[in-house]
């Protein structure tokens, strides 16, 4: 089934780990997004990448990194989990050349930091 | 600032009409999306209005009034799987998305 895959679905960390989650999609989208949500917020987008090889920083891109190598592929790196990165972290992908912009998301993972 | 505001929570009655609002204050606008959001799920797009007047999608319409800074999403013939979030979204001058933090919709038989 086309559509985008994230990894892990849920995670506990502890605070100073290093961790990596992972996002793929197989619908030669060119634009990959990452987002976090946290309740009583509107999704908050961390970084973003318009075409392989290229990034961006979002609203709130601190305490995280990502590298776009390929058109499938967007891992999300977070350095140095602090508890305040506790969060559902959801990856979503969009055909920039469509009209709507519509985004198509991952299933999110779910990131405890204690 | 960018602003968007939705109520946070709604209650209908199964096979009822309900209308959620939304507003938004933004540096530009280039469209606006309203998405679904069963919980612990994915966020799922549902509409997307860029001119003026009412999208009708099944039992779904989205209304969109730019010079209000106003839109309604509008859902006729509840059914209790409409139980969910729905995501407002309006994509500013820099084609970035600003989120609204959504309004939980419980129905209720």
């Amino acid at each position: 089934i086309a559509g985008i895959t994230q990894a892990p679905t849920s995670q506990i960390l502890a605070a100073g780990r290093r961790m990596t989650l992972r996002c793929t999609q197989d619908m030669r989208h060119n634009a990959m997004y990452w987002y976090r949500q946290d309740l009583g917020l509107g999704l908050r987008l961390i970084h973003y990448s318009n075409t392989a090889g290229t990034t961006g920083k979002g609203e709130v891109p601190d305490g995280y990194s990502v590298s776009r190598a390929n058109t499938d592929d967007f891992p999300l790196t977070l350095a140095s989990a602090v508890p305040s990165q506790t969060s559902v972290y959801f990856c979503a992908s969009s055909d920039s050349d469509a009209n709507t912009g519509e985004l198509f998301f991952g299933e999110g993972s779910r990131l405890t930091v204690l | 600032g960018q602003n968007i505001d939705q109520p946070t929570e709604m209650t209908a009655t199964e096979g009822a009409i309900v209308q959620i609002n939304c507003t938004y204050q933004t540096s530009g606008f280039n469209g606006l999306f309203w998405y679904q959001q069963h919980a612990g799920e994915a966020p799922t797009f549902l509409s997307y209005n860029v001119l003026d007047g009412l999208e009708e999608k099944g039992r779904f319409s989205s209304f969109l009034s730019r010079s209000k800074g106003y839109s309604y999403l509008l859902l006729k013939e509840l059914q209790m799987k409409d139980s969910a979030s729905y995501l407002c979204a309006v994509m500013d001058s820099n084609y970035q998305l600003i989120w609204g933090a959504g309004t939980k919709l419980i129905i209720k038989p």
